[in-house]
């Protein structure tokens, strides 16, 4: 079964405190690969792409790598702005509309 | 441009009203979808579009109808409501060229 597996469900950093959220999935033959913020209250909010091993994107203080298994996304001296759900999804093999998406990590930054 | 619109922002039905959770892009975009959201699940696919007049089931499509008479409006119909359809619903747009997705802020139902 095509699935999309977050860790961890929470995490609290403080200001400065660099982490990494996990994204794994199962599913045959990835087309593609996305992280989404959202804000509480709010629709997710796209932030990165990435279609094949070894690729890597960058976007301020946040950086996606992805390997055949799973993904991370590198979160370096986090500011308490960068609170939010972080979202991973997985286009479903076969049907570039659908996306399969993960139940995400909640990041909270204290000062 | 303001994006994905979606109204209203709040509803409470009671079980059996029927009701329609209206979405609008003023982006031009051919593929719009609906989403639902329920907590400890990930969003879940319900309709999409990627076109008007084509529509397409998702993962979760059961109770609900979608029609896409033109480019920018893609409105869900609950036929008859159940408490299993409580839920936060997205919508969600994006032009044919680009795997972005464009949500609006959602749509907050609370069937009872």
């Amino acid at each position: 079964e095509d699935q999309v597996t977050q860790s961890p469900e929470a995490l609290r950093l403080q200001e400065g405190e660099s982490s990494s959220l996990n994204c794994s999935y199962t599913v045959s033959g990835l087309r593609g690969l996305f992280w989404y913020r959202q804000d509480p209250g709010k629709g997710p909010e796209f932030l990165f792409t990435l279609y094949s091993a070894g690729e890597e994107k960058e976007k301020e203080r946040l950086k996606a790598t992805l390997t055949k298994k799973e993904s991370f996304l590198h979160i370096t001296a986090p500011k308490p702005e960068d609170s939010a759900t972080y979202l991973c999804a997985v286009q479903a093999p076969g049907n570039t509309d659908k996306l399969i998406f993960g139940t995400g990590t909640r990041l909270q930054v204290f000062p | 441009n303001a994006g994905v619109t979606q109204t209203p922002k709040f509803q409470v039905l009671k079980t059996g009203q029927s009701m329609t959770l209206q979405c609008a892009q003023d982006m031009n975009h051919e593929y719009m979808s609906w989403y639902r959201q329920d907590p400890g699940m990930g969003l879940r696919l319900i309709h999409y579009s990627v076109g008007a007049g084509i529509t397409d089931q998702g993962e979760v499509p059961n109770g609900y109808n979608v029609s896409r008479s033109t480019t920018e409006d893609f409105p869900l119909r609950l036929l008859s409501a159940a408490p299993s359809q409580t839920s936060v619903y997205f919508c969600a747009s994006r032009s044919g060229g680009s795997e972005k997705l464009f949500f609006g802020s959602g749509t907050q139902l609370s069937v009872l």
